[in-house]
């Protein structure tokens, strides 16, 4: 059974750099034909699309987030990594990581989530 | 880009029927077969529901179905049931891009 855990700093200052790693466990993150993705929750609001990154690495990110988003891959560790930039206390949210098949464009295995408060 | 469009909320009663709409536009929805939904419990993970449209995962009631007409999408719950009371996101590919739809909280009265 897949299983995807979301870890990193669970408070970050305004300005400074949001980081956050999903570890991918029963499977590999090397498969082909899965992307691995990140996606936000501001709370008591909806889901929020950041981006993905296919075996292959080619990212493809939300265009409102693009200038401040990077996902990478470690497939030695079998992990993938979410950097936010320039945070603001509107990047506050759940932030959750994952799988996404190609051929069924839907998110079939999701982490458990974790908070990121920006506040200085 | 903007969000896929839903009723902010919806209820029913035990057993009835209820369905939520989303609407996009020829660009995500009307163009691809790639909508999904998912359901929400609070504090919990979003759960897939459908996806391409009408196919269920294993495991899925199949009290739960999705269609799609133009750049609407819909999902059906037939006999409600008082654990389905969460919230409902749909989700479209947009061409090397994913939107969501802004969420639809369903009572069971």
């Amino acid at each position: 059974q897949l299983q995807l855990q979301e870890s990193g700093s669970g408070l970050v200052k305004p300005s400074q750099t949001l980081s956050l790693t999903c570890a991918v466990s029963g499977g590999s993150i090397s498969s082909g034909g899965y992307s691995w993705s990140w996606i936000r929750q501001p709370p008591g609001k909806g889901l929020e699309w950041i981006g993905y990154i296919y075996h292959s690495g080619s990212t493809y990110y939300n265009p409102s987030l693009k200038s401040r988003v990077t996902i990478s891959v470690d497939r030695s560790k079998n992990q993938f990594s979410l950097k936010l930039s320039s945070v603001t206390a509107a990047d506050t949210a759940v932030y959750y990581c994952a799988r996404l098949p190609f051929w069924s464009g839907a998110f079939d295995y999701w982490g458990q989530g974790t908070l990121v408060t920006v506040s200085s | 880009q903007s969000a896929l469009t839903q009723p902010a909320s919806v209820s029913g009663s035990p057993g009835q029927s209820i369905t939520i709409s989303c609407t996009g536009t020829s660009s995500d929805v009307g163009s691809y077969n790639l909508v999904s939904w998912y359901q929400q419990h609070p504090g919990k993970a979003p759960k897939l529901m459908i996806y391409e449209v009408s196919k269920r995962p294993s495991g899925v009631s199949n009290r739960f179905s999705g269609s799609k007409s133009g750049n609407t999408a819909s999902l059906t719950i037939s006999g409600l049931q008082a654990e389905d009371e969460a919230d409902y996101y749909c989700c479209s590919y947009a061409g090397s891009s994913t939107l969501f739809g802004g969420g639809t909280k369903l009572t069971v009265l």
